[in-house]
């Protein structure tokens, strides 16, 4: 059974500093989604990382995945107020054989960003 | 232009009652997939949909059911069986269906703006 981990599950922190959000899985994948959450909305995709090594960048955020040791990380540069929100990462189902068989999340990283 | 709209925003449920929750999408993508959120927690997948006339129960499927007899819809049913149906019901749908390798398609799956079911 694939399992995803976040850690840390709820971050306060203050603007104009940095931090990183961690995503762990349990069995090989090569395809991990970050997804950004606003109070009572729906999910907004943020990046799609592909294959190991592979980095994205959007404004202050930035993302990475590590396929050998199962992690990805959601790096936050210089926070600003309007990046609080709850921040998920998912994980491609391996055993799907390159069909569409639904996402397994993490519980979600709720971060707070105070002036 | 295109999306996926989801159909009522807040339904109530009383006892013993059946409830339908819609989910349309002309984004032309042959998967869809119904996922239900619990306050505080991830997205837990509750069935899924590669091609039209198929689907498949994901992780949470007992008390739920869908059906998807064209490519734009995907209805999910709450049934009696659903003990405990609050949460917020969302639909999501993304391109590769069955026996369509993705490859390196960087497409996400894209999501409704969801339904919050309560109990009545």
């Amino acid at each position: 059974e694939l399992k995803v981990e976040q850690n840390p599950l709820f971050l306060s922190m203050q603007e104009g500093k940095n931090y990183t959000i961690y995503c762990n899985y349990s069995t090989t994948s090569d395809r991990l989604y970050w997804y950004r959450q606003d109070p009572g909305k729906s999910l907004e995709s943020l990046f799609v990382l592909l294959s190991n090594g592979a980095v994205k960048q959007e404004g202050r955020l930035m993302a990475s995945l590590d396929t050998k040791a199962r992690l990805s990380t959601l790096h936050i540069t210089a926070a600003v107020h309007d990046l609080s929100a709850t921040y998920f990462c998912a994980v491609d189902n391996p055993y799907s054989g390159g069909g569409a068989d639904g996402l397994t999340f993490g519980k979600g990283t709720h971060l707070i960003i105070q002036p | 232009d295109g999306g996926i709209t989801q159909s009522p925003k807040y339904l109530f449920r009383k006892e013993g009652q059946n409830v339908t929750l819609s989910c349309e999408q002309n984004l032309n993508h042959d998967a869809m997939y119904w996922y239900r959120q619990d306050p505080g927690q991830g997205l837990r997948l509750i069935y899924y949909s590669q091609i039209v006339n198929d689907f498949q129960k994901g992780d949470i499927a007992e008390g739920y059911s869908v059906s998807r007899e064209k490519k734009e819809s995907f209805p999910l049913t709450v049934t009696s069986a659903q003990k405990n149906p609050t949460a917020f019901y969302l639909c999501a749908s993304s391109v590769g269906g069955q026996n369509t390798y993705r490859g390196n398609s960087n497409q996400p799956q894209h999501f409704g703006d969801g339904t919050r079911l309560s109990i009545l």
